[in-house]
């Protein structure tokens, strides 16, 4: 089955300073990729996600790349900010015959020192 | 806007006790998601449901059973709690790829 490992578990940077998570997946029939943030205390929401049929996707300060034969993606975010500080989740999905579930990777802590 | 709401947010039990976590949808979502989170171990999925009545096994379901029978609820049963169950419990909905996570009910077996 699908394994996702996410590097590094811990980040810290200055605010203003750009971030970048990564992701590998092992399952090469995965087609979708989204990024979750988990702020203290609170549920994860969806962020930003790309599917295996674009390279990349951005959204204001947040950017998503996607190398497919590599088999890995990342999150970058530039000029970040304090309200960055979270655990952000990586996962991979597979789309077949019966529906894939998510696959999550362990998480990064990212702390944005002001 | 979607809302999904668990039955507690936190709880403490008993070694033995039987557990019941439900978690409720609003947006008529069809599949429903129970995850399990401890530190440095991510999101690990317990069981999912793509329709009522149906369940299946997600990477971690030993110890854990679900009952859907109806579509905006989704109950994870813990039968004989044990202290290696102490966990967050979070329970998602999903329509088109985006899941909607509750806020988690945090589980203390004693």
């Amino acid at each position: 089955g699908e394994n996702v490992e996410q590097h590094p578990s811990t980040l810290s940077v200055q605010e203003g300073d750009s971030a970048v998570i990564k992701c590998t997946y092992s399952d090469s029939a995965s087609n979708y990729f989204p990024w979750y943030k988990q702020e203290l205390g609170k549920r994860p929401q969806l962020i930003i996600d790309i599917r295996s049929n674009v390279g990349e996707k951005k959204d204001q300060r947040i950017a998503v790349t996607l190398n497919k034969t590599a088999k890995h993606f990342s999150l970058h975010i530039t000029e970040t900010q304090p309200e960055d500080s979270a655990v952000y989740f990586c996962a991979a999905r597979r789309r077949g015959g019966s529906q894939g579930n998510l696959i999550f990777g362990k998480g990064t802590k990212l702390s944005v020192k002001p | 806007d979607v809302k999904v709401t668990q039955s507690s947010r936190y709880l403490v039990k008993r070694t033995g006790e039987k557990v019941f976590l439900e978690c409720v949808q609003d947006m008529d979502h069809e599949n429903m998601f129970w995850y399990r989170q401890d530190p440095g171990l991510g999101l690990r999925l317990i069981y999912f449901s793509y329709d009522v009545k149906m369940k299946e096994k997600g990477d971690i379901p030993e110890g854990y059973s679900v009952s859907r029978e109806k579509k905006e609820r989704f109950s994870l049963i813990l039968e004989s709690a044990s202290t290696n169950q102490t966990s967050m419990y979070l329970c998602a909905s999903e329509l088109t790829d985006t899941q909607y996570f509750g806020p988690g009910t945090r589980l203390t077996v004693l």
